[in-house]
């Protein structure tokens, strides 16, 4: 079941702060995180596997809440380079191993 | 230490022909997913393979087909094209037949005639 992602799209300053949602109707057992640079293959940010689990990545960070379904996405202090489109990768828990990614939220980053 | 890499880049096919793709995994993994990514849209899973096996499928129809070789790289192939299959091909490489922190290659860039 694809997730659903909010909001579609963002513009950002440089400095500004984002966050970005990740939805599903399924008991998920992990949600992972990608960007996609336009014209270029997804870059794995990263995977949260417990409820409640908060990982970061330079200035980006995530939250699962497990019981609610949704993840959330943090960006402080965006630079240029984070513009892209950002993914939210799904893993059900039906015993299968494949991620259902949501439609991506593109964000732009302006001087 | 090498990156995923796909080929053909660019391919151009008319409906009802097939095609093959192929990817090499990132040096160290065993395991290759392929996705089907339509302009605009988030990658759509079609199948995974771990150890030269099938280990997941997608809501795809049996005329997407693959396999994977000894040295874990794989191919996609695609029977009785159709308009609707234009779309970037991506394949990307992990550990242990699962999803986790997967490497995806630069992708195939299929149009359908």
């Amino acid at each position: 079941q694809q997730p659903v992602q909010s909001p579609q799209a963002v513009i950002l300053r440089e400095g500004e702060d984002a966050v970005i949602n990740c939805s599903s109707s399924k008991a998920l057992y992990s949600v992972h995180w990608y960007r996609q640079k336009h014209g270029e293959a997804p870059v794995f940010l990263m995977i949260l596997l417990k409820g409640g689990e908060q990982k970061g990545h330079e200035k980006i960070s995530a939250s699962f809440n497990e019981k609610k379904q949704q993840s959330s996405l943090y960006l402080t202090a965006s630079q240029l380079s984070y513009s892209g489109t950002y993914f939210c990768g799904t893993e059900e828990k039906t015993g299968a191993n494949n991620l259902f990614f949501g439609t991506g939220t593109r964000l732009t980053v302006i001087p | 230490e090498t990156g995923v890499t796909q080929s053909p880049t660019h391919l151009i096919k008319t409906r009802g022909q097939q095609v093959t793709l192929r990817c090499s995994s990132q040096s160290g993994h065993n395991t290759v997913s392929w996705y089907q990514q339509a302009l605009g849209q988030g990658p759509q899973f079609i199948f995974q393979y771990y150890r030269e096996e099938e280990n997941g499928r997608g809501n795809f129809p049996p005329r997407f087909s693959g396999l994977q070789f000894p040295n874990y790289s794989s191919e996609l192939n695609v029977n009785a094209l159709e308009l609707d299959d234009s779309a970037l091909y991506l394949c990307a490489s992990s550990f242990g037949g699962t999803s986790y922190e997967q490497y995806f290659g630069p992708g195939t860039r299929l149009t359908v005639t």
